[in-house]
């Protein structure tokens, strides 16, 4: 199975910051990488597909960027409603895989 | 708009069968491939089970397979599953979830229904 490895586990940063997590594929997914967020007590929402494809409705201020086995997601002016937890997936191969989520606190 | 609304949760005792509905309207079900995804209290995210649009491929996580089966009913726009031999550890909410018109990522999720194992 692929392994998705996020980095930070956590992080804090204040309204208006910018904030990057990265997510790091144990082989080569190409470009088959997601982004989603979760707030609490709610499901995931799916914000990136395709590495870089941003969904319908997603605020410009977050783009993801990367190929093969490097992924970033990247939040800029950070707003209040951008604090939660954010999980990559990777579908390129079975079983997809999620990594273990990077939750974004207030500081 | 997408609607995608599980049932079927509830508290089972180890060792025990439980079956998870996840009842989808306001898209062409049949024409979607289909996910199962678990989070165990406090924990992450886990992709457990998908399936095609006609049931003919599935793919498992290792640690479901053989024990969890996902299947459809394109007639009754459901998803299914079948859960048995079920641990402590398979304590979780559990999602469906529908791939995007694109395929690969989960483009519309359920509220979840909760699976507590324990005796």
């Amino acid at each position: 199975d692929i392994q998705m490895t996020q980095s930070p586990s956590a992080v804090s940063a204040s309204v208006g910051d910018r904030v990057t997590i990265t997510c790091r594929a144990s082989q080569d997914i190409s470009s088959l990488l997601g982004w989603y967020q979760q707030k609490p007590g709610k499901a995931p929402k799916l914000l990136i597909s395709t590495a870089s494809t941003l969904q319908s409705g997603v605020p410009s201020r977050f783009s993801g960027s990367g190929f093969g086995t490097d992924f970033t997601l990247t939040i800029n002016n950070l707003q209040p409603e951008d604090f939660a937890t954010y999980y990559c997936e990777q579908a390129n191969s079975f079983p997809y895989t999620f990594g273990q989520g990077t939750k974004l606190e207030i500081k | 708009e997408v609607q995608l609304v599980e049932s079927g949760g509830g508290l089972v005792q180890p060792g025990g069968s439980l079956r998870l509905s996840c009842a989808a309207s306001g898209f062409t079900f049949s024409t979607y491939w289909m996910t199962w995804v678990r989070q165990a209290p406090g924990k992450g995210l886990e992709w457990l089970a998908k399936i095609n649009q006609d049931g003919s491929q599935k793919h498992y996580v290792g640690s479901v397979k053989g024990r969890f089966t996902i299947s459809r009913d394109n007639a009754k726009k459901s998803l299914y599953l079948q859960m048995s031999s079920l641990r402590v550890d398979d304590t979780a909410i559990y999602y469906c979830a529908r791939d995007l018109s694109s395929g690969w990522f989960l483009g519309g999720w359920g509220q979840g229904t909760l699976v507590t194992v324990s005796s």
